[in-house]
């Protein structure tokens, strides 16, 4: 596709459940990036991946999130055993520079995850 | 670490008027990059506009300029003659020049269009 590609759009989980998220970036950039957005607060970074390379995950709330990427095109964030704190737009963002050379970030439109 | 702060939740305007949107930053870093993003209601976020902390000269994208005032550490971002489609959230974000994998962003000024 022409853009980042997110899915499910919106996922409702219930608490103690694992979810996972997908992100299809834009075929041959380099740079992946996933950001947690809360409700009514900017995005936050979660973790950075050059290639299938995972080279920041300093962003990772705990050990419950993992995210993997291990062609270097399509990455998943999993999240295990959810919280009702894990509730938030998860945002996908891709470049085609190594990091965010140039700072355009290229992002999908989100998935909201909801946990009951 | 960096922090972002966007004082203004929700603002308004009338359409062909000029409004500025406020963002103060805290850095002990002196080479860092600084952006505005649009987020409309459909959740993908654009880049607007973007200034190199070294460049005195403020940037501009057509209807779009920034007032960068490095000792005061203020990024402002003016929209001149707007339109209904300006309508959305806006978030200021810091890079450092370094560690060019981590954005920090405000959390956000909603920015109403009224016709």
């Amino acid at each position: 596709g022409a853009g980042v590609s997110q899915s499910p759009r919106y996922k409702v989980a219930k608490r103690g459940q694992d979810v996972a998220l997908r992100c299809d970036p834009i075929s041959g950039h380099v740079s992946l990036f996933w950001y947690q957005q809360a409700l009514g607060q900017g995005p936050e970074f979660l973790t950075y991946f050059q290639n299938e390379a995972q080279l920041d995950k300093s962003g990772l709330p705990s050990d419950r999130f993992f995210a993997e990427r291990p062609e270097g095109s399509v990455s998943t964030l999993k999240i295990q055993r959810t919280q009702q704190e894990d509730s938030a737009v998860y945002l996908c963002a891709s470049s085609p520079y190594r990091g965010s050379n140039n700072g355009e970030l290229f992002f999908g439109e989100g998935s909201r995850l909801t946990v009951l | 670490a960096q922090t972002v702060t966007q004082s203004q939740p929700e603002m308004s305007v009338q359409e062909a008027e000029t409004v500025t949107l406020s963002c103060t930053y805290d850095t002990s870093e002196s080479d860092y990059y600084l952006f505005w993003y649009k987020q409309p209601p459909s959740r993908q976020m654009i880049l607007v506009i973007r200034q190199e902390a070294y460049k005195q000269q403020n940037a501009t994208e057509n209807r779009f300029s920034v007032n960068f005032q490095k000792a005061a550490k203020s990024f402002s971002l003016k929209i001149s003659d707007s339109q209904l489609g300006d309508a959305a959230m806006y978030f200021c974000a810091y890079r450092s020049r370094y560690n060019f994998n981590k954005f920090y962003f405000g959390s956000g000024t909603k920015l109403n269009v009224k016709p």
